[in-house]
């Protein structure tokens, strides 16, 4: 069974950083692309960042381009999101999703979600 | 980036009927569209890629179709377990883009 975990959320003053984790399990994490999607409360869907499976194609939304980084660790099956210059706009609910194609695609696994909540 | 707009936003509906959910693309994006149903307080489930592709274990009362700029997705006898919300995503150009989803509701 497929399994994304999101970790490394909470509250975090304007400005300053976080970084969420997510360790996959039940498929070969190494085979393929991962990705962050985020959900402000009450609204949609939001694709932050995504990297392919060796790391030599990443990609992220304008909104956090330059100020966030995704990496990846496929000896741990672990994504990673750096998060800095944090600002109340990227208040959300952060999934890990797994994608099913190389570059572009659609997203067939999702984690629960990790709560990263920008306020003084 | 690609623009997708979907409609109606929210409606009601009854167990037992036909539904449909329209997304459109601002432009054309082949058949590059994805679904998924989102219950409140869980992650987003994939139910139909490719715009017509059911995914794995996803009941046949669910359906997609389209292709372009124009696409639909059916819900053919409503169940209680199907009230939630539904967005589409495309996946034709950078970046992935997703409606603002329409929230399907008991009458």
């Amino acid at each position: 069974e497929v399994q994304l975990v999101e970790s490394g959320g909470g509250l975090v003053q304007p400005g300053r950083s976080l970084r969420l984790s997510c360790a996959g399990s039940g498929f070969t994490f190494g085979d393929y692309g991962m990705h962050w999607v985020r959900q402000a409360p009450g609204k949609g869907l939001e694709w932050v960042s995504g990297i392919n499976w060796n790391s030599r194609t990443i990609g992220y939304a304008d909104s956090v381009k330059g100020r966030f980084t995704i990496s990846r660790d496929n000896a741990k099956s672990s994504l990673f999101l750096q998060m800095n210059s944090l600002r109340a706009e990227d208040t959300a609910l952060y999934y890990c999703a797994k994608g099913r194609l190389n570059g572009m695609t659609y997203f067939d696994y999702w984690g629960q979600g990790i709560l990263v909540t920008v306020s003084s | 980036a690609v623009r997708m707009t979907q409609s109606p936003s929210s409606f009601s509906a009854s167990t037992g009927d036909r539904v449909t959910i329209t997304c459109r693309a601002s432009q054309g994006i082949s058949n590059y569209l994805a679904w998924y149903q989102q219950k409140p307080g869980k992650a987003p489930k994939l139910l139909i890629y490719a715009a017509s592709t059911l995914q794995t274990g996803v009941p046949s009362r669910f359906s997609g179709s389209g292709s372009g700029t124009d696409f639909t997705l059916t819900i053919n006898c409503l169940q209680s377990e199907d009230f939630a919300s539904y967005y589409c995503q495309q996946y034709q150009s950078y970046p992935q883009t997703f409606g603002l989803g329409t929230k399907v509701e008991i009458k």
